[in-house]
């Protein structure tokens, strides 16, 4: 089974700062990957998602980017952070092939920009 | 497209008693569907899904859900609530078509355990 490890757990950074957060996955080849963002009191919104190496969608026009320099391993990243990009951060993987389409999430990073 | 309604963002049952949380879906397409459990501060844990084999699905922590295609629902059901059970519960629809498999999600419903 497939394993999601994001880091770090949480972060505190200033309005204008860069951000780097990091998701890395076990258990599986060639996933599609995800970045959600969950708002306080909101539901999970889909930032980006990544079928394979350096092939990144953006669902929502935004101050992010995501990359995925390796077959397991997915980024997601700000040159300037914003108040409004505070947020519980969340990975998933859907292993192709499984043909159910279900995801599997990491234990999320709270952002917090002040 | 796909989307997923819940009804009621907030749930509050007594101990022991039955758990009801309401989905219902919309898909052009034959649905996969799927409730997660999330804990404070943590990520989402799947529960249970529906792959269009049985309409029945059982699921992990004693919870259970019924497709029913004609009142588009997808409700979650446990016979009797834990204090452990609290938590936000999210439904969400797949998207089936292309590469990409999305997931829909609804805006989640919380769930109050009372002694």
């Amino acid at each position: 089974s497939q394993t999601i490890h994001q880091w770090p757990a949480t972060l505190v950074q200033p309005v204008g700062s860069p951000l780097s957060l990091e998701c890395t996955v076990e258990g599986t080849s060639n996933p599609n990957l995800y970045w959600y963002r969950q708002a306080a009191g909101r539901g999970l919104q889909l930032l980006f998602y990544s079928v394979g190496i350096g092939q990144i969608s953006s669902e929502v026009p935004q101050n992010l980017s995501a990359s995925r320099p390796q077959d397991r391993q997915f980024i997601l990243s700000s040159k300037k952070l914003l108040l409004s990009d505070s947020g519980f951060y969340l990975c998933a993987c859907r292993g192709k092939g499984t043909g159910s389409y279900e995801q599997y999430f990491g234990p999320g990073t709270r952002l917090t920009v002040t | 497209a796909q989307s997923v309604t819940q009804l009621g963002s907030h749930v509050s049952v007594s101990e022991g008693a039955l758990v009801l949380l309401r989905c219902n879906y919309s898909s052009s397409v034959p649905p996969y569907l799927f409730w997660y459990v999330q804990y404070p501060n943590q990520g989402l844990q799947l529960l249970l899904k529906y792959t269009s084999a049985a309409t029945l699905v059982k699921g992990i922590n004693g919870f259970e859900a019924e497709f029913k295609k004609s009142e588009t629902s997808f409700h979650l059901t446990k016979p009797s609530a834990h204090m452990s059970d609290a938590a936000e519960y999210f439904c969400a629809v797949s998207d089936r078509t292309g590469t990409a498999s999305k997931l829909t999600f609804g805006t989640g419903t919380r769930l109050q355990v009372t002694l």
